[in-house]
C-alpha cells in the first residue's frame, strides 16, 4: 500500500493554464506539506497544513493555493502557470505537534510539472 | 535562520568500499533533528537515517551511520560496503521543533555514484 501518493506523476501544460496536483496519505498523520524541487535539485518548503489548518506559508506567489479538505488530503492548485513553475512538486506527511518531538516526514513520489 | 551546507556536489566510490558525505548546519536552536534523505533516479525521496540533537549517540541503520558533532554543527553520513543501488542524490536536512512549524531545511545535495 502506498503511504503518500500524488496524482498526476507527470503534468505537461501550456503557460497561462490552471492545474491541480492531488496528494493523499494513509499513514494517519495530521500534518502535510508541499515542497518544490527546482531544476538544480534544490528542495524548499512551500506550505504545511496541520489538521486542515495552514501553518506554513513560505514566500510563494499567490497563484499557488493549497487546499486541505481533510487531514489525509492536501491539494495544490496553481493558477496562470508560468515557465518558472516547472519543477518537481513533492507532498509529504508527518505526525507533528507543536513543542513535541515529531515524527519523520514521509514523501510522495513527486509530480514533475513542465510548463511550455 | 537555519542553513544547511553540503560542500561536495558529486562523489564517486567503488563498490564495496566506504564513503563519507559531509554536511554542516547553522542554527541557534537546541531542539532539532537532522536527517539524510536519498533520492535515486526514480526521484522518490527516501529516508536514510535520522538523528535527534539531544542524543549523544550516533545513529546507525545497517550500512549507514552518522558522525554527529553537535559543537561543530557537523553531521556526516558514512556508507559502508557501498552497493550499486546506493547511487543517488543524498540530501542532508535540518528540522527545528518546538514552534508551530516543522519544516525541513535541505542542503543542496551530493550526487553519489557507486562504480562497479
Amino acid at each position: 500500500d502506498t503511504a503518500v501518493s500524488q496524482t498526476p506523476k507527470y503534468l505537461v501544460t501550456q503557460m497561462g493554464n490552471d492545474k491541480s496536483i492531488k496528494c493523499e496519505q494513509n499513514l494517519g498523520h495530521d500534518t502535510m506539506y508541499w515542497y518544490k524541487q527546482d531544476s538544480k535539485k534544490f528542495l524548499k518548503i512551500m506550505f504545511s497544513y496541520n489538521n486542515k489548518e495552514l501553518i506554513i506559508n513560505e514566500t510563494v506567489p499567490n497563484r499557488f493555493s493549497p487546499k486541505s479538505p481533510d487531514k489525509a488530503h492536501l491539494n495544490l492548485h496553481i493558477n496562470s502557470l508560468e515557465l518558472g513553475d516547472s519543477a518537481v512538486y513533492f507532498c509529504a506527511s508527518s505526525q507533528a505537534r507543536s513543542g513535541v518531538p515529531t515524527d519523520t516526514q514521509y514523501f510522495g513520489p513527486g509530480t514533475r510539472l513542465t510548463v511550455l | 535562520a537555519q542553513t544547511v551546507t553540503q560542500s561536495q556536489p558529486e562523489m564517486s566510490v567503488q563498490e564495496a568500499e566506504t564513503v563519507t558525505l559531509s554536511c554542516t548546519y547553522d542554527t541557534s536552536e537546541s531542539n532539532y533533528y537532522l536527517f539524510w534523505y536519498k533520492q535515486p533516479p526514480s526521484r522518490q525521496m527516501i529516508l536514510v537515517i535520522r538523528q535527534e540533537a539531544y542524543k549523544q549517540q550516533n545513529a546507525t541503520e545497517n550500512r549507514f551511520s552518522v558522525n554527529f558533532q553537535k559543537a561543530a554543527k557537523s553531521f556526516s553520513l558514512k556508507i559502508s560496503d557501498s552497493q550499486l543501488g546506493d547511487t543517488a542524490m543524498y540530501f542532508c536536512a535540518f528540522m527545528y521543533y518546538g514552534g508551530a512549524t516543522n519544516k525541513l531545511i535541505f542542503g543542496t545535495g551530493t550526487l553519489l555514484a557507486v562504480q562497479p
